[in-house]
């Protein structure tokens, strides 16, 4: 089956820093991620779509400049989270559309715990 | 923004019982899909029901989609320890797939 890479499962950084996240469809061309966010206990929040070579759709009330998302190529996308707080500790999850059950089914990554002191 | 409601927020039965979980959404839908969530993992997709589908079977589960209520149930049969976790209904529609709030599912031995 269709497989989503999502790197690093897990990551820790001080305040202010900024934080990568890549999301690698493995064995199919991608044309369109989504990036998710989910608090815990509770449910995921679609932050914004992505399609190859063009700028990205966010959500209502994501920030742009706070989240930078870059869909350079049909099997990866790269979510950055610019000058991170404490608030922005969550798990972010991505997800691909495509693969072998038809152009509309999305494959989810493992997810990125990310924590930030 | 939110498309699907859950109830119950949280269950939890015995092992051995049937677990019955219902989602509801606003707006019309291409599909709608089940996936389960183990604590702090990825997600698992259960089983996808097209618009076009009142009921749907994969092994121990089986969805129902009433689209005139916009409504969806999933059922889990003769329950396990290792089905504890959070399931959530996800519809698809524009394009996009918006999830539900979750419903935590714990199955005591």
């Amino acid at each position: 089956g269709a497989v989503v890479s999502q790197h690093p499962s897990r990551v820790i950084c001080k305040s202010g820093t900024s934080v990568k996240i890549e999301c690698r469809s493995l064995d199919f061309q991608a044309t369109t991620m989504f990036w998710y966010r989910q608090f815990p206990k509770q449910s995921l929040m679609l932050m914004a779509t992505s399609n190859e070579g063009s700028k990205a759709t966010y959500e209502q009330g994501v920030e742009k400049d706070k989240f930078l998302i870059n869909h350079a190529s049909l099997t990866l996308s790269t979510l950055t989270v610019t000058s991170a707080h404490p608030e922005d500790s969550s798990f972010y999850i991505c997800s691909a559309r495509g693969g072998w059950l038809g152009k509309n089914f999305q494959y989810f990554g493992a997810g990125t715990r990310l924590s930030v002191l | 923004s939110q498309q699907g409601e859950e109830d119950p927020q949280a269950l939890s039965i015995q092992e051995g019982e049937n677990a019955t979980m219902n989602c509801s959404y606003k707006t019309s839908i291409n599909n709608l899909q089940w996936y389960r969530q183990n604590s702090g993992r990825g997600l698992v997709h259960l089983i996808l029901i097209r618009s076009n589908e009142r009921e749907k079977h994969s092994g121990r589960l089986r969805v129902t989609l009433d689209t005139s209520k916009k409504s969806s149930s999933l059922l889990i049969t003769a329950s396990r320890a290792a089905d504890t976790a959070s399931y959530f209904c996800a519809t698809e529609g524009a394009q996009k797939l918006v999830f539900g709030q979750g419903t935590r599912l714990t199955i005591n031995p």
